[in-house]
């Protein structure tokens, strides 16, 4: 089905594990990104890609490695998770242009412990 | 990009119009309004966007002042399904490298049966 997916749905993970979020989309979409959100401080652009091979980052990247070696895929990396990275992760996807909305996934609810 | 303002929550009967006010009075000309929707654990929803213009689609209409500082996103009927955080963003033209979007912390929308 076409569509945004992201997995796994729920994760329990320890401190300093590396741990990987996975988003893939159908659309063949050039934007990708990946947000998370914490309760007090609503949605935050962790990084952004504009196309295979390019990423930057956003507004809190520490701790986050990604790569998108191809369109559809753009996975979210914790090299050594922390409590703090303890949040609900929403990846989104959007065509270039002033006319389309991003298009998000269901979200992966992260608990490190 | 612009700052908007919004209430923080909003309550409106079950089956009447749901009138969500944002302010936006440092907006650019180059600076589009853009409207989504999070319900609760899902993802946010893009909803509308316009620049001048009034705008209708299948969800909603985007009313946008004329001097552009302010717009009204309306639900016309609204349902229990439609209580959601809305976030009203304001941003210049996306482009090539220029796809990122800030969220706010929004109005809380309920339904009241």
């Amino acid at each position: 089905d076409a569509g945004i997916t992201q997995s796994p749905r729920y994760k329990i993970t320890e401190t300093g594990r590396q741990v990987t979020l996975m988003c893939h989309q159908t659309w063949s979409h050039s934007y990708m990104f990946w947000y998370r959100q914490d309760l007090g401080h609503g949605l935050r652009l962790i990084y952004y890609s504009a196309a295979a091979d390019i990423t930057d980052k956003g507004e809190v990247p520490d701790g986050y490695v990604v790569s998108r070696s191809k369109t559809e895929n753009f996975p979210l990396t914790l090299e050594s998770a922390t409590r703090s990275q303890t949040s609900v992760y929403f990846c989104a996807s959007k065509r270039t242009g002033v006319n389309y909305g991003y298009t998000f996934g269901s979200g992966t609810r992260l608990t490190v412990v | 990009d612009a700052k908007t303002t919004q209430p923080p929550s909003m309550d409106c009967a079950e089956g009447r119009a749901a009138n969500l006010p944002c302010n936006h009075s440092t907006i650019s000309g180059n600076e589009y309004v853009y409207w989504y929707r999070q319900i609760h654990s899902q993802g946010p929803q893009y909803i509308i966007h316009g620049l001048k213009n009034n705008e209708t689609n299948e969800m909603a209409s985007l009313i946008i002042t004329e001097d552009r500082k302010s717009s009204t996103l309306i639900l016309p009927h609204a349902t229990l399904r439609d209580t959601a955080v809305y976030y009203c963003i304001v941003r210049v033209a996306p482009g090539f490298g220029n796809e990122k979007l800030t969220f706010g912390t929004g109005t809380r929308l309920t339904i009241i049966p």
